[in-house]
């Protein structure tokens, strides 16, 4: 099992250009989510899919939308990218919302917008 | 409001010596603690999870927690650090936003480990 994958690794984009972050996971999981990381802030949530065919807010949404397409993937979209989205991040999965269940990472996307 | 809060931003260590990484949480009920580790351009890795019980935890990698609610911390040890240990540390701390139990996972800042051999 390849357990939780992303593409790309790295990106370059330049301001106003949009893209779109894969993540796919093997794992057979209901919930899904995507963090950024920032040094000296921990992770924080972007989006979540607590199952197929729902999504929700989390901490930090502005500039971002998502799609979960299937109970595989979910994908994390930039419209028009802004510096401040310069970021490592990183795509989770999860059996379900429930808060005991472990979180599995996947390795990330280094993303710069110049 | 709820946080986390690891207070040592960078430690080193020499290699064979212990380890204890320091994790502070606010939340008003009990909390489900998580500690994860992150090596270098890696995703982050569970080492383990507290969420009753016997409040020493032992996890992967020699790595054991334990929790005191008196201190409100979830302190990480290890007896022996191995070079391989160098890299981030995240303590989290999973809370309940509304009764549907929604896994939403606290992070802290990190705690950077270097190992001096």
């Amino acid at each position: 099992n390849a357990g939780v994958t992303q593409t790309p690794k790295f990106q370059v984009l330049k301001t106003g250009q949009s893209m779109t972050l894969q993540c796919a996971q093997d794992m057979n999981h209901n919930s899904m989510y995507w963090y950024r990381q920032d040094p000296g802030m921990g992770l924080r949530l972007i989006y979540y899919s607590a199952s197929e065919g729902t999504t929700d807010k989390g901490e930090v949404p502005n500039g971002y939308n998502v799609s979960r397409l299937n109970k595989r993937e979910f994908s994390l979209r930039l419209e028009s990218a802004a510096p401040s989205q310069t970021s490592v991040y990183f795509c989770a999965s999860s059996e379900a919302l429930e808060r005991y269940y472990e979180q599995y990472f996947g390795p990330g996307t280094r993303l710069t917008v110049t | 409001a709820q946080s986390v809060t690891q207070p040592d931003i960078h430690i080193t260590v020499s290699e064979g010596a212990s380890l204890e990484l320091r994790c502070n949480y606010s939340y008003g009920a009990t909390p489900y603690l998580f500690w994860y580790v992150q090596s270098p351009g890696q995703g982050l890795q569970l080492l383990l999870k507290y969420f009753s019980g016997d409040t020493l935890v032992q996890g992967i990698k020699g790595f054991e927690a334990e929790f005191k609610r008196s201190q409100s911390s979830f302190n990480l040890r290890k007896p022996s650090v191995h070079w391989s240990d160098a890299a981030e540390y995240f303590c989290a701390v999973g809370l309940l936003l509304f009764s549907g139990g929604y896994n939403k996972l606290i992070f802290g800042a990190g705690t950077r480990l270097a190992v001096h051999p």
